[in-house]
């Protein structure tokens, strides 16, 4: 069973440009959870979905940023017109129940650079 | 803010010295889990205590949990330079039980 995986692992894009992330949960995993990491800081929450429904997104810039869970597919993060203070590591993790983090399994998470 | 935080920032020591580093938050918890990061690498989750439980050890490591004080602690015992990274805590709290709030981290080096 191929653990979260998280695409790509590292992303430079220059700032105006829109960046795309991508998580694949665990098979079996329907609830997936999106956290950054900004240099020399802990993780920070920001939005959580189940297929196609955001639950909680209150860690989400309200600007610039969106996230989806199709039925089929990935979730996906993406960053509109990226500026540098979005340069920060991403990661997802993904559950097979709601309602606890005990069985979050976390990516690798996706580096993104902007120049 | 429901975020913990960790003590001390940085920590440098002796291979087969033992590490300590605490953590500290501000609500009630379901649960605080360990982790860690390699420089530029992915979270290893390292170990989960519930808010009922008080110690716990897995391998070299063993994490203390006080609800009174709101606090935790993580000791690795014999340390290697392979254990050479940051630590975080991260809190489950009871009005949001699917968040964790990560800490900013413990930078632990292991000198061989």
């Amino acid at each position: 069973n191929a653990g979260v995986m998280q695409n790509p692992r590292h992303l430079v894009r220059r700032r105006g440009q829109e960046a795309r992330l991508r998580c694949s949960p665990m098979k079996g995993h329907s609830h997936v959870y999106w956290y950054r990491q900004l240099p020399e800081e802990g993780l920070k929450f920001m939005v959580y979905l189940q297929k196609e429904n955001i639950i909680d997104e209150s860690g989400m810039p309200k600007e610039r940023f969106s996230a989806e869970f199709p039925k089929e597919g990935p979730s996906i993060l993406r960053i509109q017109q990226v500026v540098r203070g979005d340069s920060a590591a991403y990661f997802c993790a993904s559950s097979p129940v709601q309602g606890t983090s005990e069985t979050q399994y976390f990516g690798p998470g996706t580096r993104l650079l902007v120049l | 803010s429901q975020q913990g935080e960790e003590d001390p920032q940085a920590l440098s020591i002796q291979e087969g010295e033992n590490a300590t580093m605490n953590c500290s938050y501000k609500t009630s918890i379901n649960n605080l889990q360990w982790y860690r990061q390699n420089s530029g690498r992915g979270l290893v989750h390292l170990i989960l205590i519930r808010s009922n439980e008080r110690e716990k050890h897995s391998g070299r490591l063993r994490v203390t949990l006080d609800t009174s004080k709101k606090s935790s602690s993580l000791l690795i015992t014999a340390s290697r330079a392979a254990d050479t990274a940051s630590y975080f805590c991260a809190t489950e709290h009871r009005s949001n039980d699917y968040k964790l709030s990560f800490g900013a981290g413990t930078t632990v080096t292991v000198r061989a």
